[in-house]
């Protein structure tokens, strides 16, 4: 679901099972986007990007999906591990600046 | 390597105070980005520079709010007469080329406190 305020949706899985994580972007122009992981009192850490030219790209352990004709991104996290724990945000270059999603909090359970 | 950083890492101003919010990005990135992040939310753009040109400060929320990179490299987020509205976690980025179509590296944020 979406989010509003402090209320971020929360994924939780067990470890060793897939993850995937959501997100719906706004501007059908944008051509570019990244997903970011952020911990607890850290910066945002770039995880992956795919450009508009693309439907699918693959880095170590994450995938990247994108569905331009319903505007929706998401992340794919093979084999979930203790230290993916954290909240992962989409982010869309519409031409003009970066626009963020609201976030998913992924808890990983042992 | 060195990342981009960003100092002071925290600070508490009293309401009306001015705080000025450095940061140093990644030696030979050309963009340069601030956002301001509140609470449980995801970050929100306020100005982006190329080299020493302020190309976008639509994102700046108020006249209050003010940003420069006079040589190109360093940056300064300065914000006059602070409210408690201003509270929130200010990030900077930086992005190797003058584009917008390339990642951006962030630092660990100042988180501001406004009492």
């Amino acid at each position: 679901g979406e989010s509003v305020g402090l209320h971020l949706p929360t994924l939780s899985v067990q470890e060793g099972d897939n993850s995937i994580i959501n997100c719906a972007y706004s501007n059908s122009a944008s051509d570019y986007f990244i997903w970011y992981k952020q911990e607890s009192g850290k910066g945002p850490q770039f995880i992956i990007d795919i450009r508009s030219n693309m439907d699918k790209r693959q880095g170590q352990r994450v995938t990247v999906l994108l569905n331009k004709t319903v505007k929706h991104l998401s992340l794919q996290i093979a084999a979930t591990q203790p230290g993916d724990s954290a909240v992962y945000f989409c982010a869309e270059n519409n031409g003009q600046n970066f626009v963020f999603g609201p976030g998913t909090r992924l808890s990983v359970l042992p | 390597g060195a990342g981009v950083s960003q100092s002071p890492r925290y600070k508490v101003a009293k309401r009306g105070q001015d705080v000025a919010l450095r940061c140093d990005p990644i030696s030979g990135h050309v963009s340069l980005f601030w956002y301001q992040q509140a609470l449980g939310q995801g970050p929100e753009f306020l100005t982006y520079f190329q080299n020493e040109a302020q190309l976008d400060k639509s994102g700046l929320p108020s006249d209050r709010f003010f940003a420069e990179r006079p040589e190109g490299s360093v940056s300064t987020l300065k914000i006059q007469r602070t409210q408690q509205e201003d509270s929130a976690v200010y990030l900077c980025a930086s992005s190797e080329t003058g584009t917008l179509g390339h990642t951006q590296y962030f630092g660990p944020g100042t988180r501001l406190t406004v009492l």
